[in-house]
């Protein structure tokens, strides 16, 4: 069963017009929540690390925020250049397993 | 400079041939990971280590095999046993512990059959 999803899958934004992305998680013993960006044919950018429920952290126009089930990325007022493939991924256990849900595609237009 | 090299960037097989992706990291990380990617896709995990002599199996294992027998070292052979192995594959490290941990990804290696 997945670990971790993502949704939308594909989101279609005017320029200026903000939106959130979810991450949803279902593991045990969390480490941590990762977001990252990912243009095509390249490998994935870092954006956020967030430890614990209730934790904030922005960049630019975006802003990660973490509960005990989930991940919210918001997106505001976007430009162009953010459209890209953002990547949820969580580190859990003992054996610290890092899982990645699937990507949520954005694609901003001017 | 402190990275992490995968080498072959593009590579070739053949139908029946084992291939070999080498992954080195000189960060000093204790845990490495390998990911395919098909495309639109996300990061799919095929193993995972955290010690020298010691790996784990992830979500989709089966037709590949990997070894750890120096702490920088990682390769992954996509068998002959693996059905369709086209794809982007990425390695990855990372310290172990709780504070500042950030993934550190190779530039991948594209795999193709032919």
């Amino acid at each position: 069963e997945d670990q971790v999803t993502q949704s939308p899958e594909a989101l279609r934004l005017q320029e200026g017009e903000s939106s959130s992305l979810n991450c949803s998680y279902t593991v045990s013993g969390l480490r941590g929540l990762f977001w990252y960006r990912q243009d095509p044919g390249k490998g994935p950018e870092f954006l956020f690390t967030l430890y614990s429920a209730g934790e904030e952290k922005e960049k630019e126009r975006l802003k990660a925020t973490l509960t005990k089930k989930e991940s919210f990325l918001h997106i505001t007022a976007p430009k162009p250049e953010d459209s890209a493939t953002y990547l949820c991924a969580v580190l859990e256990g003992y054996d610290y397993k890092l899982s990645f849900g699937a990507g949520t595609t954005v694609t901003v237009r001017a | 400079d402190g990275g992490i090299t995968q080498s072959p960037k593009y590579l070739f097989r053949k139908e029946g041939q084992n291939v070999t992706l080498s992954c080195e990291q000189n960060l000093n990380h204790d845990a490495m990971y390998w990911y395919r990617q098909d495309p639109g896709q996300g990061l799919r995990l095929i193993y995972y280590s955290q010690i020298v002599n010691d790996f784990q199996k992830g979500d989709i294992a089966e037709g590949y095999s990997v070894s750890r027998e120096k702490k920088e070292s990682f390769p992954l052979t996509v068998t002959s046993a693996q059905k369709n192995p086209t794809a982007f594959y990425l390695c990855a490290s990372m310290p172990r512990g709780n504070s500042g941990n950030t993934i550190y990804f190779g530039e991948g290696s594209w795999l193709t059959v032919v």
